[in-house]
């Protein structure tokens, strides 16, 4: 599969907590993108960071990027119960964008 | 503003029938694609195009075509469905091959 890796596949929190996501690549990449996907609906794009760059910060969101690893984490900071969905990373390299399998975040209020 | 389009939202076929999923971009973008969802498996891609005229395949195109005749319609079609095309699909775009995509709210579609 071409698919990228993404840890845990589930993640249970209570509100207030900060949530890690860790997802991991097979390829060189132009640029890496976290993705969130409420329940039934469409993605919704969160964040860029580029090959270039190490870390990001979007609101409570904070993005890493080690290329050495070929690895990104994704942390959202005081989670809300309105977290709660789904987050993927995505990896573009070479014409081609690949999604990881994504994680389950819950939140409980 | 729209967005992305796509229709229907659901359907339920019986395999053997031919189906075309809709999808409209009103954000002239370039590139369109065509995901597939299930569950445990992330998305996968379809079909995509980098613009007007050109179309490629991507990681799961066996059984769907695509066609893109102008830059805002990107329709998929199953000429012969299958139960394992029952998926959710989404239509997305990108204003360059490496961008920020936007995503449509997807299709729901059942193959009996």
């Amino acid at each position: 599969s071409q698919q990228g890796e993404e840890d845990p596949q589930a993640l249970s929190i209570q509100e207030g907590e900060n949530a890690t996501m860790n997802c991991s690549y097979k390829t060189s990449i132009n640029n890496l993108q976290w993705y969130r996907q409420n329940s039934g609906r469409g993605l919704v794009h969160l964040i860029l960071i580029r090959s270039n760059e190490r870390e990001k910060h979007s609101g409570r969101l904070r993005v890493t990027l080690d290329t050495s690893k070929k690895s990104s984490s994704l942390l959202i900071t005081a989670s809300r119960a309105a977290d709660t969905a789904s987050y993927f990373c995505v990896s573009t390299g070479g014409f081609k964008t690949i999604f990881g399998a994504g994680t389950r975040l819950f939140v409980k209020a | 503003i729209a967005g992305i389009t796509q229709a229907p939202t659901s359907q339920i076929l019986a395999a053997g029938r031919r189906m075309t999923l809709r999808c409209t971009q009103d954000m002239r973008h370039n590139a369109m694609y065509w995901y597939r969802q299930d569950l445990g498996l992330g998305l996968r891609l379809i079909h995509y195009s980098n613009t007007a005229g050109t179309t490629g395949k991507g990681e799961v195109p066996d059984g769907y075509s695509v066609s893109r005749a102008n830059t805002d319609d990107f329709p998929l079609t199953l000429a012969s469905a299958v139960p394992s095309q029952t998926s959710v699909y989404f239509c997305a775009s990108s204003d360059s091959v490496i961008g920020e995509l936007f995503f449509g709210e997807g299709s729901r579609l059942t193959v009996l």
